[in-house]
């Protein structure tokens, strides 16, 4: 069935510093990737999405990559801030089916 | 818009007990979305409907569990008798008609449950 893993579990930088989170995705359908960000004891939220028309997109300080020849997809976080510190997703779905989400990544940002 | 509304934020409960969790979509999205959040596993899909139509539902753990959608603003999800396992945090969660629907997963805050 659909799998998505994510490394690393967990991941601890420097303010200022770059993070990168990397996941794997098995459905070769899959087209569509989305990061979400999920604070403590809240709701994850979007931070940026792919499709798999386009190989990377930016926004701002974060960026997406996409290899859908090896079926991998990172998320770039640069110039990290403490508030950057919180739970992040992955995750990956075929055309109108259902999300599968990554095991996350805790993120700490030390100032 | 208020955004997915989820009832009760927090329940404790007692095993055996039945306990009912409740949905409100963001009016307008015709998916919604039944996940459930633990340490150990993240956040497993359990169920999902498509125009009030339930349309997989492998990720629901077993037949304790049950989850309807009477109409397009309200889904409930069931778990009945209720176990300690069963503790976790139930996010529901909505997204836009498939025509333009940009992907993106709207979460309510979440309802969570707490069997002792």
């Amino acid at each position: 069935g659909e799998n998505v893993e994510q490394h690393p579990s967990t991941l601890s930088v420097q303010e200022g510093d770059s993070a990168v989170i990397k996941c794997t995705y098995s459905d070769s359908a899959s087209n569509y990737f989305p990061w979400y960000k999920q604070e403590l004891g809240k709701r994850p939220q979007l931070i940026i999405d792919i499709r798999s028309n386009v190989g990377e997109k930016k926004d701002q300080r974060i960026a997406v990559t996409l290899n859908k020849t090896a079926k991998h997809f990172s998320l770039h976080i640069t110039e990290t801030q403490p508030e950057d510190s919180a739970v992040y997703f992955c995750a990956a779905s075929r055309p109108g089916g259902k999300l599968i989400f990554g095991q996350g990544t805790e993120l700490s940002v030390k100032p | 818009d208020a955004g997915v509304i989820q009832s009760p934020r927090h329940e404790v409960t007692e095993m055996g007990q039945e306990v009912t969790l409740r949905c409100k979509p963001i009016s307008g999205h015709n998916s919604l979305f039944w996940y459930r959040q633990t340490m150990m596993r993240g956040l497993e899909l359990l169920i999902y409907f498509n125009n009030n139509v339930p349309i997989d539902d492998s990720g629901m753990p077993e037949d304790r569990f049950s989850a309807k959608m009477p109409n397009a603003s309200f889904s409930t999800l069931k778990i009945q008798p209720s176990e300690p396992r069963d503790s976790a945090v139930y996010f529901c969660a909505s997204s836009l008609p498939a025509g333009i629907n940009t992907g993106e997963l709207f979460f309510g805050e979440g309802s969570r449950l707490t069997v002792l």
